[in-house]
């Protein structure tokens, strides 16, 4: 089976940084996506790895240690716009296993 | 480019009828997934089709089905339907199998009364 982690719930301050984890168990591995969703909208594309290291784009950045089961995802610079779920999932044999997603509330 | 485009946006429907919604990827794009989302299961794979032919499924039941035509566009099906298929369903589109990115279109909020 697939088991993938992430904490519930995470708050920061606006202008400050922010790493949420991502710890996974998956019988295959084909890739990690990162997503934001804000609530009662559709999840939206942020990231994906399937190598080892660190992806940056913009403010995002993602990082990768296949031998660990492990990814992060790191906001810079928060704005207010950035309080949604961040949701994590792993790609085995062409289908996406998400975790339940981690809530981010970016305070003023 | 136009995204991945659902119809319909909202739908109500009463235990035990059946319902189909659509899904229309970017173009170019082949790949088209279906999961469900839920507060207590959260997001679910349900299907993965490409080239008009449907490549995993998940653990859902039979009542659950779909199909992609040969434009790539995709629908999926339930009957029967029960108060616990109340979801979002939302569809995903890639160019390809296993490519680097994959955006979901908007969702279709189902509600079974």
């Amino acid at each position: 089976g697939q088991n993938i982690d992430q904490p519930t719930e995470m708050t920061a301050t606006e202008g400050a940084i922010v790493q949420i984890n991502c710890t996974y168990q998956t019988s295959g591995f084909n890739g990690l996506f990162w997503y934001q969703q804000h609530a009662g909208e559709a999840p939206t594309f942020l990231s994906y790895n399937v190598l080892d290291g660190l992806e940056e784009k913009g403010r995002f950045s993602s990082f990768l240690s296949r031998s660990k089961g492990y990814s992060y995802l790191l906001l810079k610079e928060l704005q207010m716009k950035d309080s949604a779920s961040y949701l994590c999932a792993v790609r085995d044999d062409y289908k996406l296993s998400f975790g339940a997603g981690t809530t981010v509330t970016v305070r003023a | 480019k136009a995204g991945v485009t659902q119809t319909p946006r909202y739908l109500i429907k009463t235990r035990g009828q059946q319902v189909t919604l659509s899904c229309s990827p970017i173009s170019g794009h082949r790949s088209v997934s279906w999961y469900q989302q839920t507060p207590g299961q959260g997001l679910q794979f349900l299907f993965e089709y490409f080239s008009e032919t449907q490549r995993n499924k998940g653990n859902f039941p039979g009542r659950f089905s779909g199909r992609q035509f040969s434009n790539s566009r995709s629908e999926m099906n339930v009957s029967t339907l029960e108060l616990g298929d109340s979801a979002l369903y939302l569809c995903a589109s890639s160019a390809q199998r296993g490519g680097t990115e994959a955006f979901f279109g908007q969702g279709t909020r189902l509600t079974v009364v």
